[in-house]
């Protein structure tokens, strides 16, 4: 089956920097990538995803891009904010109405 | 609207008592999708219905856990005799019909289990 690898575990950057998170995937059929963000006891809520036709996408501050050969995908985020600390999950699916396969997320600070 | 629901919130069992889990999607949402979220990791896939149809199981850890949907829309996920391992945030999920909308899965808030 499917097998996502996040990393880093966690990031710590000063407010205003970007931050990068990487996940690998194992599934060449996987088709899309959605990347979710949690806050401690909330559920996880979508920021944004991408589907495998195209290579990056992007949605204000946030960006992903997409390497199909490689089978990863990074998710950007620019002039971070203190309320972007969270903990952010790449996962990736076969299509719509597939389970999505998690990462092990990223704990990010943003240092006021 | 209204998001997904799900109740309890929180539901603390002793171990080996049975446990039932409930979700209410999003009014129309066809598929359902249960995962299961351990402290400090990423949420695992359990199962998956579209309409009433349980299409894939393949995620649930022991045959202790059962869920159903027998009208297509409610859902109850059902642990027996429950063991310290299952203690977890439970998170149910749904999304629309069609291969025209977008592809996200909405989330409920969860259920943490917590099993002494």
């Amino acid at each position: 089956g499917e097998n996502v690898e996040q990393h880093p575990s966690t990031l710590s950057v000063q407010e205003g920097d970007s931050a990068v998170i990487k996940c690998t995937y194992s599934d060449s059929a996987s088709n899309y990538f959605p990347w979710y963000k949690q806050e401690l006891g909330k559920r996880p809520q979508l920021i944004i995803d991408i589907r495998s036709n195209v290579g990056e996408k992007k949605d204000q501050r946030i960006a992903v891009t997409l390497n199909k050969t490689a089978k990863h995908f990074s998710l950007h985020i620019t002039e971070t904010q203190p309320e972007d600390s969270a903990v952010y999950f790449c996962a990736a699916s076969l299509g719509s109405n597939y389970k999505l396969t998690f990462g092990k997320g990223t704990l990010l600070t943003v240092n006021p | 609207g209204a998001g997904v629901s799900q109740s309890p919130r929180y539901k603390v069992a002793k171990r080996g008592q049975d446990v039932a889990l409930r979700c209410d999607p999003i009014s129309g949402h066809v598929s359902l999708f249960w995962y299961q979220q351990a402290l400090g990791q990423g949420p695992e896939f359990l199962t998956y219905f579209q309409n009433e149809a349980q299409l894939d199981k393949s995620g649930l850890p022991s045959d202790r856990f059962f869920a159903e949907r027998p009208e297509g829309s409610v859902s109850t996920l059902k642990i027996q005799r429950t063991q310290q391992e299952d203690s977890a945030v439970y998170l149910c999920a749904s999304r629309p019909r069609g291969t025209r909308v977008p592809y996200e899965q909405y989330f409920g808030p969860g259920t943490r289990l917590t099993v002494t």
